[in-house]
């Protein structure tokens, strides 16, 4: 199972940041911390990666912290269509390269 | 820009019957996966395949279950005698290249209705 805790669910306001927390204190040192995101009807969808460092693209911000064993999704300015289910991913050692989802955090977003 | 395309939108077979649920991966990438999602439940791994053989795969995807890669661009999943829980939402992914810091691209799905 994923080995990852997420709040179950979050409300922002539209055009304000968002910080969507993710804990995996059994992080390996050789883990990547993946983020996606699902839309409603749609399939996942990436949103950012990293290792140790932080990392921004255009989508998002993502922070991780020093010792690894959580890390933070930043959308900078939410708007409606970042409501979806975002979820936080490590590797899993049983199924190899392939992606282990937990029940990831309702992001809703207010007008 | 590229994307991972699967067709039928929706599928609707009566349990028992065999489906094939396809798949066109985008087109320089070497890595396939299927995953599934029950309605209202988490996304679960499926299988992965990588030079024409199954590299991984779950509990879930037992001797019901089979994939192959008919020619250079279509991605299947069969599924040879449907259950009724096997109804859910099939996700083809693709990613270029092995590595854990690879995104995996995702289809749009097709909702598998058995009745």
């Amino acid at each position: 199972d994923a080995k990852t805790t997420q709040p179950n669910s979050m409300e922002s306001n539209e055009e304000e940041p968002v910080h969507l927390p993710c804990n995996h204190s059994t992080i390996s040192g050789t883990d990547y911390i993946h983020w996606y995101r699902q839309l409603p009807s749609q399939g996942p969808e990436y949103v950012i990666h990293g290792l140790t460092s932080n990392v921004n693209n255009r989508m998002a911000s993502l922070a991780i912290a020093e010792d690894r064993k959580s890390s933070t999704l930043i959308l900078h300015r939410a708007t409606l269509r970042d409501a979806a289910v975002y979820y936080c991913i490590l590797r899993d050692n049983n199924y190899g390269q392939n992606f282990v989802f937990g029940p990831g955090t309702r992001l809703s977003v207010l007008p | 820009e590229p994307e991972v395309t699967q067709t039928p939108s929706h599928q609707v077979t009566q349990m028992g019957q065999e489906v094939i649920l396809r798949c066109v991966p985008i087109s320089n990438h070497l890595y396939f996966y299927w995953y599934r999602q029950i309605l209202g439940q988490k996304v679960e791994f499926l299988v992965s395949f990588y030079n024409n053989e199954i590299s991984e795969k779950s509990e879930i995807f037992d001797d019901q279950f089979s994939v192959e890669r008919p020619d250079g661009s279509n991605f299947t999943l069969k599924i040879r005698s449907t259950k009724l829980e096997d109804s859910a939402m099939y996700f083809c992914a693709s990613t270029k290249r092995e590595g854990w810091g690879n995104e995996q691209f995702f289809g749009p799905g097709t909702r598998l209705t058995v009745l």
